[in-house]
Formats: C-alpha cells, sequence, structure tokens
C-alpha cells in the first residue's frame, strides 16, 4: 500500500526560473488538493481536483500558479517566475471518493527554495 | 468564511501524563468535520483522529480522545499515557460542504522524560 508521494522533495532556483511540482496520489482516491505551508503555520489551501476536474482555486493561487490533473491521476503544480516569497513546503494530499469525508492522506511535500 | 484557532503555540508533558491540545473554529455551517493531524519534525502530516459534528459521542483512537462541544465550537484532543514520539505539531483542521481543509496555526507538543 503506497502512499501519496511528491518529486522533487527539495528545489532550490533562482528567483525568475520556472518550477514544477509533481504529486502522485493514492490510486484509489479521485480527490486530490494542493497545499502551501509556510514556516510555523498551518497548511493553506491552494486548489482541489476531483478526478481531472479543477473545482476550486484560492485567492493564493495567483496568474503564476498552474495546476493540472490530465488523466486524474498524478497532478502537477508550475510556478512561473518565481518569487523569494514563494518559498515554502507544498503539500499535496488526496482523498477517497464519498460523501462523508474521510480525511485527506498527505504526501512529504516539496520544499521549495526561491534564491 | 470559516475559521480554526488553536491559541495554544507550545505544549509540554512528561512521558506517560497526559496532556490536553485546545481548538475552536468558526463556521456557519450545520454540517461538517472535524480532525487532528500531527506533523513530527521533517516528516510528513499524519491523521490522527476524525469526528462528524452531527455524532454527540466524542471520537477515540487508542490513546488519542477529543472532547467535542459543538455549541461552544470547541474540539481540543485529549493524548494519554504521552509517548516521545508524540512530540510534534498538531493541526487542529476543518472541512464543511467545501472539500478544503481549514488548519489552525498549530500546537507543538514536547514530551520529556
Amino acid at each position: 500500500d503506497t502512499g501519496v508521494s511528491q518529486d522533487p522533495r527539495h528545489k532550490i532556483t533562482k528567483r525568475g526560473q520556472n518550477v514544477t511540482f509533481r504529486c502522485d496520489p493514492i490510486s484509489e482516491h479521485n480527490r486530490l488538493y494542493w497545499y502551501r505551508q509556510t514556516l510555523g503555520q498551518g497548511p493553506e489551501f491552494l486548489t482541489y481536483f476531483q478526478n481531472e476536474a479543477q473545482l476550486e482555486k484560492s485567492r493564493l493561487l495567483s496568474d503564476r500558479f498552474s495546476a493540472e490533473r490530465p488523466k486524474g491521476s498524478f497532478s502537477t503544480l508550475e510556478i512561473q517566475r518565481t518569487e523569494q516569497g514563494d518559498s515554502a513546503m507544498y503539500l499535496c494530499a488526496s482523498s477517497p471518493p464519498g460523501l462523508a469525508p474521510l480525511g485527506q492522506f498527505f504526501g512529504p511535500g516539496t520544499r521549495l527554495t526561491v534564491l | 468564511a470559516q475559521t480554526v484557532t488553536q491559541s495554544q503555540p507550545e505544549m509540554s508533558v512528561q512521558e506517560a501524563e497526559t496532556v490536553t491540545l485546545s481548538c475552536t473554529y468558526d463556521t456557519s455551517e450545520s454540517d461538517y468535520y472535524l480532525f487532528w493531524y500531527k506533523q513530527p519534525p521533517s516528516r510528513q502530516m499524519i491523521l490522527v483522529i476524525r469526528q462528524e459534528a452531527y455524532k454527540q459521542q466524542n471520537a477515540t483512537e487508542n490513546r488519542f480522545s477529543v472532547n467535542f462541544q459543538k455549541a461552544a465550537k470547541s474540539f481540543s484532543l485529549k493524548i494519554s499515557d504521552s509517548q516521545l514520539g508524540d512530540a510534534a505539531m498538531y493541526f487542529c483542521a476543518y472541512t464543511g460542504t467545501a472539500s478544503k481543509l481549514t488548519f489552525g496555526t498549530g500546537t507543538r507538543l514536547q514530551v520529556t522524560l
């Protein structure tokens, strides 16, 4: 039984560069979420997919951010023209289908450092 | 908008003792779910316990239990027989009709010998 995986685990980039992160959810989970967590804070919601449809985007997700889940399996989160304020841990989570939320299962995160 | 407040930035407990972490929330929704998550240092977030708002019975998972007071919008976590492995950040989280989780700012729990 494999959990949620994320790649890469760490990314260091220079300001202005583009970065892309990947998330592979638990196989039977149809819902996938992206969160951002800065030091000493709780995770903040960025966006949410049900299968391949992106159902909600946070105001935190500026035009420089885009997320996809093309076949309803893995998802990518791209940040264009990175800024130092983008430095954070980016968390992916997935949850199974059903009306009652059983809880979201989180991956290990991708830590982004923008120099 | 829903908010989740954790007023204890840090707590400390001796091994084998009991500790209670506080959480309050604000919502106008009638149907919602509450969670406690544990995040050990440099490790991923783990679901500890879940509570449905429509259930009056408090959830229990082994040494972890909650005190859910719906009218007061309070959802505290009790850890009994604390172990060194319980040391972590603990986050209270809420979800209602939207699927996203809204988290509190967390409580760092230290476990001492």
